[in-house]
């Protein structure tokens, strides 16, 4: 069973809109969750990593959200670029370490056009 | 920037060849994972390491043989390949002693059993 969900599973957006990504997952223990972006034919790059209870994140255009009591996260894109066009994948961590197990969403493909 | 360079970038082999996927890493991590990515999947770990000298089995690792020869290398062997490991195989290194460990990913080999 999909411990991880993402959605949309793809998404058209104009140039210059926002957009806002959900992530919602069942993993036990929820130590962390992360947000990565993976370019076609390109591995992961990370965008942000979530730890607290309630955490809120920002890294430029990109900021994240985390609520373990509801287990969902959202990542949003401000302004987006058409170098924002890839998938988006949320990885939730049982542990601190990576040893621990990471489980991976499917991602949500975003595309940007002009 | 940490770099994890993977080789080769594209292999197409028979059913019951050997092949070898190559992992390179310039971080000087202690972990290293190997792991598939399959369309409409999350990334799935198929075998990981602590450091020179250790392989650990992941979630889906029949099938897969992994060697850890030093702190710089780590490989992914398919003794008979099938054409179910058709897929793309990222690599990835971490350092554990770092809350949170980043992780850092090659760019994929993507592999076709023919």
């Amino acid at each position: 069973k999909t411990q991880v969900e993402q959605s949309p599973q793809s998404l058209v957006v104009r140039q210059g809109e926002n957009c806002v990504l959900q992530c919602n997952y069942s993993v036990t223990p929820d130590n962390h969750l992360r947000w990565f972006k993976q370019d076609t034919g390109k591995g992961l790059v990370s965008l942000t990593v979530l730890v607290d209870q309630k955490d809120k994140t920002s890294n430029g255009r990109y900021s994240a959200t985390l609520d373990k009591d509801a287990k969902h996260s959202t990542l949003h894109i401000t302004a987006t670029l058409l170098d924002d066009t890839a998938t988006y994948i949320c990885v939730v961590g049982d542990r601190g370490s990576a040893l621990g197990r990471l489980h991976f969403g499917a991602g949500t493909q975003l595309i940007v056009i002009p | 920037e940490a770099a994890v360079t993977q080789s080769p970038r594209n292999k197409v082999a028979v059913t019951g060849g050997k092949v070898t996927l190559s992992c390179n890493q310039t971080n000087n991590h202690n972990n290293m994972y190997w792991y598939r990515q399959d369309t409409g999947h999350g990334l799935r770990l198929i075998h990981y390491s602590y450091g020179a000298g250790s392989t650990e089995k992941g979630d889906i690792p029949d099938g897969y043989k992994a060697s850890r020869p030093s702190q710089e290398n780590f490989s992914l062997i398919l003794e008979l390949a099938t054409p179910s490991q058709t897929s793309v195989y990222f690599c990835a290194s971490g350092d554990p002693h770092i809350s949170n460990e980043r992780l850092f990913f090659g760019h994929g080999t993507k592999l076709s059993v023919l």
